[in-house]
């Protein structure tokens, strides 16, 4: 069976950091995935990794541990538009290309 | 990366009645999936959308309840029929990306109230 789990909210500061914890039980494993989703909106992908390790790009930053089924999203400078779902999703192989997410992260940025 | 359409974005129908809605891509996509979202839930997939081939479903949906069609590469629809309010969701058309990470696209979704 597949398990995602993700903590349901988080508030932060403007301008502070804030890390998202994400950890999986899956059958497989084929990638890990994070997206952003503002209410009303469609999910736009953020980050992926698939290799142990830290991937960066810009204010955002995604870890992974395959051996631990963990990942987090690092989330620096926040703005108040970053006020939104954070969905940790995985691919877990065995030849299906669909994504399992888990039930997002409301993350709430307050002045 | 891809543009994706979908008709209607929102929809307030009748019991017992169906609804399709559609898909369109930009861009030739071997893959396209369907997904529910629930009120305050995450995204769930209802099945994989094979052109040329019947639609490959998730476990707990069925052909008859959601049935879709994929005539071609950049097109595809799902029908829901029958419906209660417990359709009553946010339903995304989304696309692989294989040319890069293999994320996926996600038309701007469906929003569904059923009375």
């Amino acid at each position: 069976g597949q398990n995602i789990d993700q903590p349901t909210e988080m508030t932060a500061t403007e301008g502070a950091i804030v890390q998202i914890n994400c950890t999986y039980q899956t059958s497989g494993f084929n990638g890990l995935f994070w997206y952003q989703q503002h209410a009303g909106e469609a999910p736009t992908f953020l980050s992926y990794n698939v290799l142990d390790g830290l991937e960066e790009k810009g204010r955002f930053s995604s870890f992974l541990s395959r051996s631990k089924g963990y990942s987090y999203l690092l989330l620096k400078e926040l703005q108040m538009k970053d006020s939104a779902s954070y969905l940790c999703a995985v691919r877990d192989g065995g030849g299906a290309d669909g994504l399992t997410f888990g039930k997002g992260t409301h993350l709430i940025i307050q002045p | 990366s891809a543009v994706i359409s979908q008709k209607p974005s929102r929809d307030i129908c009748q019991r017992g009645t169906s609804l399709t809605i559609q898909c369109q891509v930009d861009s030739q996509v071997t893959m396209m999936f369907w997904y529910r979202q629930q009120p305050g839930q995450s995204l769930t997939l209802i099945a994989t959308a094979n052109q040329g081939s019947e639609a490959t479903y998730e476990s707990g949906f069925v052909i008859d309840k959601f049935p879709i069609s994929r005539p071609n590469l950049t097109f595809s629809t799902l029908t829901v029929s029958n419906m209660s309010p417990e359709d009553s969701s946010i339903y995304l058309c989304s696309v692989l990306d294989r040319a890069n990470t293999g994320e996926l696209f996600f038309g701007e979704g469906s929003r569904l109230t059923v009375l």
